[in-house]
């Protein structure tokens, strides 16, 4: 069965830290990459995307990913982060035989003054 | 653009009844809507498909008869939880997609719903 997986659950660091959040797949097909956030009391929002071309791909608010297809992986990168980016963060992925999105678990991310 | 509102954005409710929880897509036509379920600290769990004028498409272990789907037209989906039952508590996610695949989904607020 297919599986998106999120290596940290919960992760706190400083302002100005950078950030790194794992995720991987297990499917060996052609698919389709999401980064989305949740901050708190606000809905998901897509952060970005990845359907084909360039591998490393730049989202709002400083956000970027990088797809390595023979690690299945699309790890979500930020060099400096802020308080603001305090929230919970699901890597999403889709084939298209599989006509659903298969989230990960979820990053809490904590980001302290 | 691309908003999708949810309706209430929370309620409470007796055992026993039932609740209709509405997905709206504001400014664009969504071929397929979809309901999740997110438990607290865990990911979001699909409960359904629905596209306009069709059956929903149910994903395993998910009570059709108890979770009634109906997307009457390409702005509009309902979730109704029939015969609410406290282990129902939960926040329900709708997301709507301009396609009929999956490639990019705008997702709702959400609905708490809490079942007493």
């Amino acid at each position: 069965a297919q599986s998106v997986s999120q290596h940290n659950h919960h992760v706190i660091l400083s302002e100005a830290a950078s950030l790194e959040l794992g995720c991987n797949y297990s499917y060996g097909g052609t698919v389709n990459l999401f980064w989305y956030v949740q901050y708190p009391g606000q809905h998901l929002q897509l952060l970005l995307k990845y359907f084909s071309g360039d591998p490393l791909v730049k989202g709002i608010k400083g956000f970027e990913a990088e797809f390595i297809k023979s690690k299945f992986s699309f790890n979500l990168r930020k060099p400096s982060v802020q308080w603001s980016d305090t929230a919970e963060y699901f890597c999403a992925v889709n084939a298209d035989s599989w006509g659903k999105l298969q989230f990960g678990a979820g990053t809490q991310v904590v980001v302290t003054p | 653009g691309a908003v999708v509102s949810q309706h209430p954005s929370r309620v409470i409710c007796k055992s026993g009844t039932s609740v209709k929880i509405e997905c709206r897509s504001l400014d664009f036509q969504a071929t397929t809507m979809f309901w999740y379920r997110q438990f607290p600290k865990q990911s979001l769990m699909l409960m359904a498909t629905s596209n306009e004028g069709s059956k929903a498409t149910y994903e395993q272990g998910v009570e059709k008869d108890k979770f009634l789907i109906n997307h009457a037209s390409l702005t509009l989906s309902t979730l109704t939880v029939t015969s609410a039952h406290p282990e129902d508590s939960s926040f329900y996610i709708c997301s709507a997609s301009l396609t009929s695949t999956v490639y990019e989904q705008y997702f709702g607020p959400g609905t708490r719903l809490t079942v007493t």
